[in-house]
């Protein structure tokens, strides 16, 4: 079963408005984090925004915010007032506490992505 | 600061040589990830390399993939007998700690052809 669940391939949105993006995750571990990356034509990955699993607000980063639903498992990321240089492919991760390697916690898992498109 | 750097930027090799891909952490950054991503897919993990620690090798896709990071350094990633299937972005990301809150910084990647 796939652990990140990103249901849209492909979204467009109008310059300045506001856009979703979907993800669900799967885990039984209490302890998790969740991630989402940013990545341009140019194939970098940037950091976008962190939400914890016992944070009790939802995270906020400028334009960016999470739109965390714990029980029912989805974490998404809605970006305010849209630019052109927006458009890129936006990736959900999430970090389990259990798998831990060493004493210490480990890799992401990524969706498959969500390719976004901003109209001018 | 510098960030995380990986060399070469491209590399086309023919079926069944070896090849071998190199990151540079960020300085001080004690945990080191690669990664590999197949044209219009997400990121699948390979290894993850946290200080002086075994390396997790849980991502793997066969023995024909090994790693090395010498202490807190630079890590190699070494590719023998490359098949079709290896064609892909591999991409290394380095954290100052693993876990909690701290992302991952990711280099530029290595794209890698095999003809």
């Amino acid at each position: 079963a796939q652990k990140i669940t990103q249901t849209q391939p492909g979204m467009f949105v109008q310059e300045k408005e506001a856009v979703t993006l979907d993800c669900t995750y799967d885990t039984s571990d209490p302890s998790y984090g969740l991630f989402w990356y940013k990545q341009p034509s140019s194939g970098e990955m940037i950091f976008l925004i962190y939400q914890g699993s016992y944070d009790q607000q939802n995270a906020t980063e400028g334009r960016y915010s999470l739109n965390f639903q714990k029980a029912r498992k989805s974490a998404n990321l809605v970006i305010s007032a849209s630019q052109l240089g927006d458009s890129a492919m936006y990736f959900c991760a999430m970090r389990e506490a259990s798998r831990n390697y060493g004493g210490s916690q480990g890799n992401l898992i990524f969706g498959k992505g969500t390719k976004l498109s901003v109209k001018p | 600061g510098a960030g995380v750097s990986q060399s070469p930027s491209n590399k086309v090799t023919e079926k069944g040589k070896d090849v071998e891909l190199r990151c540079d952490p960020i300085s001080g950054h004690t945990a080191l990830y690669w990664y590999r991503q197949r044209l219009g897919q997400g990121l699948e993990f390979l290894i993850y390399f946290q200080g002086n620690s075994a390396p997790d090798k849980s991502g793997l896709p066969s023995d024909r993939f090994s790693a090395e990071r010498t202490g807190e350094s630079v890590s190699t990633l070494t590719i023998q007998r490359t098949q079709q299937e290896d064609s892909a972005v591999y991409l290394c990301a380095s954290s100052l700690v693993p876990g909690g809150s701290y992302e991952q910084y990711f280099g530029p990647g290595t794209r890698l052809t095999v003809t």
